[in-house]
């Protein structure tokens, strides 16, 4: 079955830029999804195809997919985007959803 | 806007079953997969599987293949998870989910979630 591995954990301060990784084999060429995770709180979607933002996601979040390993960027970090964050992408050869192990961002 | 509304939280024993609902509104229930996710306490995400609820299609993940069943009532636009042999790891938070109009399998829509306690 697909994996996706993440990194357990990011630390930034305010105002710098983080970047949560997704690794994946040749996960360049599928879709991955992004969500955000706050306590108590379902996920809410950030990016989806890759790079797409939903309405109401700010500019602030990014995504890029490329070889082996999908990113998500955030830019100028505030501390309200503390969470959890989740790659996801469908397996079309097993039809089976994947996620990642999520990361936890942390804002210093 | 679309929503998706979970029934409450469930306690139940090892070995018993437990059915949660998912009522949807706002949107037309049948032109979207609808999945359940559920999560550990402090662990991550889980895919359980998913349903269609055009036609009633399933595919579900291969460690709850025989202990779990989706399945939807068109009439009231509601999808249920029935889940069967319940153990103390299946204690979680499920959550439905709405596969978005994007035909990538991303989520834009999420139930509130439902806590399920496993627990003699």
């Amino acid at each position: 079955s697909y994996v996706l591995t993440q990194t357990p954990s990011v630390s930034v301060g305010p105002g710098q830029t983080a970047r949560v990784t997704c690794g994946g084999d040749k996960i360049g060429t599928k879709s991955v999804h992004w969500y955000q995770q706050k306590p108590g709180q379902a996920p809410v979607l950030v990016v989806y195809d890759d790079f797409y933002r939903p309405a109401g996601i700010p500019e602030r979040f990014s995504g890029s997919n490329s070889g082996n390993t999908a990113t998500l960027t955030i830019s100028k970090v505030e501390v309200g985007d503390e969470a959890d964050y989740y790659c996801q992408l469908w397996d079309s050869s097993s039809e089976h959803m994947v996620f990642g192990g999520g990361t936890k961002l942390t804002v210093l | 806007q679309a929503r998706l509304v979970q029934s409450g939280a469930e306690l139940q024993k090892p070995g018993a079953s437990v059915r949660v609902s998912c009522k949807t509104s706002g949107y037309t229930f049948i032109g979207h997969y609808i999945h359940w996710v559920r999560q550990a306490p402090g662990q991550g995400l889980e895919w359980v599987g998913r349903i269609n609820p055009n036609n009633g299609g399933t595919n579900y993940a291969q460690q709850f293949q025989g202990r779990v069943t989706l399945t939807r009532d068109t009439s009231i636009t509601t999808a249920y998870m029935d889940l069967t042999g319940l153990r103390f790891d299946d204690t979680a938070v499920y959550y439905c989910a709405r596969e978005s109009p994007n035909s990538n399998q991303d989520f834009d829509v999420w139930g509130q979630g439902t806590m399920v306690t496993v627990s003699s």
